[in-house]
């Protein structure tokens, strides 16, 4: 299995932040990482996968970036529908494993 | 539209199985890959297996807790995939999600997630 530490756990933040969350893989993963938000009750939503590659639909002020070891989930002009869960995942080897999450709040 | 609706959650004692069913509509589910992934209550998510699609043999994967206990399926008459579970654990409480890969040359990724359906693992 391919460890995946989040980090922070929890994030406060304002509307209009710039906010980074951290992804670090116990060993290299290449750029097979994806990252999802979730809402309470709901599925979670694909934004980025392949580390960097936006999902369609999903808006601009989300990018991501990083390769290896470290990887960066970062959103300018946090939005009030941002405010949610973020996980990553990695895609790199059986079984696939999720970080442990970054809840974003007010 | 496409829509993926799971289904089969309930209340099972220790020990027991209980069979969720992935039901697809809007398009063939037998040409895509996908994925169960859980999430018990108050935590994170947790990826459980993958179903690759009939072009790739149906060959599954699972995570590392399974152990044997689970196996995915299809009927492809019905559109659906079906993931049965067996010698359920209280660790197995969770809600548990089907979704649909789509492939791009970068790997395998999901843009489609049914609702969910709960499992409790209970006496």
């Amino acid at each position: 299995d391919v460890q995946l530490t989040q980090s922070p756990p929890f994030l406060s933040a304002s509307v209009g932040d710039r906010v980074t969350i951290t992804c670090r893989a116990a060993r290299g993963i290449g750029n097979n990482l994806a990252w999802y938000q979730q809402k309470p009750g709901k599925a979670p939503n694909l934004l980025i996968y392949v580390a960097s590659t936006l999902q369609s639909g999903v808006p601009s002020r989300f990018s991501g970036s990083g390769s290896g070891t470290e990887f960066t989930l970062t959103i300018t002009n946090l939005q009030p529908e941002d405010f949610a869960t973020y996980y990553c995942q990695e895609f790199y080897d059986y079984p696939l494993t999720f970080g442990g999450g970054t809840k974003v709040e007010i | 539209e496409v829509q993926l609706v799971e289904s089969g959650g309930d209340l099972v004692q220790p020990g027991g199985s209980l069979r969720l069913s992935c039901a697809a509509s809007g398009f063939t589910l037998s040409d895509y890959y996908v994925d169960w992934v859980r999430q018990a209550p108050g935590k994170g998510l947790e990826w459980v297996g993958r179903s690759r699609n009939k072009a790739h043999g149906y060959t599954t994967e699972y995570g590392a807790f399974v152990k044997g206990r689970f196996t995915i399926s299809r009927d492809d008459s019905k559109n659906s995939l079906y993931l049965q579970m067996n010698s359920l654990k209280g660790e197995d409480t969770a809600v548990y999600y089907c979704g649909r890969l789509v492939h791009t040359n970068s790997g395998d990724f999901p843009d489609s997630w049914g609702q969910g359906t709960l499992v409790t693992v209970s006496s």
